[in-house]
């Protein structure tokens, strides 16, 4: 495996469910991100993780729960979700977190359904 | 709030022909500059990044940056039907401190037509 990569690439769950994301990056980075991508807006920021240490929530709401184990795995657990949140989840990862020049790359992402 | 504006497009160009992307930014502390190639139902792929002022060329991609008009853009020259994609453009934003995030656009959709 090479890059970043993530699991499942597609999810359907009920509002009552609890799921997992999972990202795994091979490329020897320090920083993971999750992003949330919804049709016709920005990619919107939402975990920073650096060197397992979470360095930016960007006011998410608590039924989004990240955890990183460490530099490799980051995972996004999910419960009582709501269908807005219905959207493609991307993970990237870059060498270091917030510098002016951090390059970030993406996993393929998981495409999110919550009926 | 620091902002990255892209023209949602579609931009359509023929085949052949040079498809021009802009990008304008509102924070005028911004160090990096990327483009990113998404296509549908797919994770965004990086294609280029550029620092300094003026152009920089890969191949048939000039990424073209003017830090005083807080402007980025992205030519494909001989464009073909597989650069059909939405082309976002990120920048590097100070988010306080020495600290910067990168902040993306809603993304421009580019069609080739053969």
């Amino acid at each position: 495996e090479t890059g970043v990569t993530q699991t499942p690439r597609h999810l359907v769950m009920g509002m009552t469910n609890k799921k997992s994301l999972k990202c795994e990056q091979h490329l020897g980075h320090n920083a993971m991100y999750w992003y949330k991508q919804s049709a016709k807006k920005p990619l919107e920021l939402m975990f920073v993780y650096s060197l397992e240490e979470r360095v930016e929530n960007n006011s998410v709401p608590s039924r989004f729960s990240p955890e990183c184990p460490n530099s490799s795995h980051l995972f996004l657990h999910l419960h009582t979700l709501q269908p807005e949140d219905s959207a493609l989840y991307l993970c990237a990862s870059s060498h270091t977190s917030g510098g002016a020049s951090d390059t970030q790359y993406f996993g393929p992402g998981t495409r999110l359904t919550v009926l | 709030q620091k902002e990255v504006e892209q023209n949602s497009g579609p931009l359509s160009v023929p085949e052949g022909a040079i498809a021009s992307l802009n990008c304008t930014y509102s924070d005028r502390g911004s160090q990096s500059f990327f483009w990113y190639r998404q296509y549908s139902g797919k994770s965004p792929e990086l294609i280029m990044f550029i620092y300094s002022n003026g152009d920089k060329e890969d191949g048939r991609f000039t990424a073209q940056l003017n830090k005083a008009s807080q402007y980025v853009s992205l030519l494909i020259r001989d464009s073909q039907p597989s650069d059909s994609a939405t082309y976002l453009c990120a920048v590097s934003i100070n988010s306080g401190g020495s600290n910067y995030k990168l902040t993306f656009g809603k993304g421009t959709l580019l069609t080739v037509n053969p």
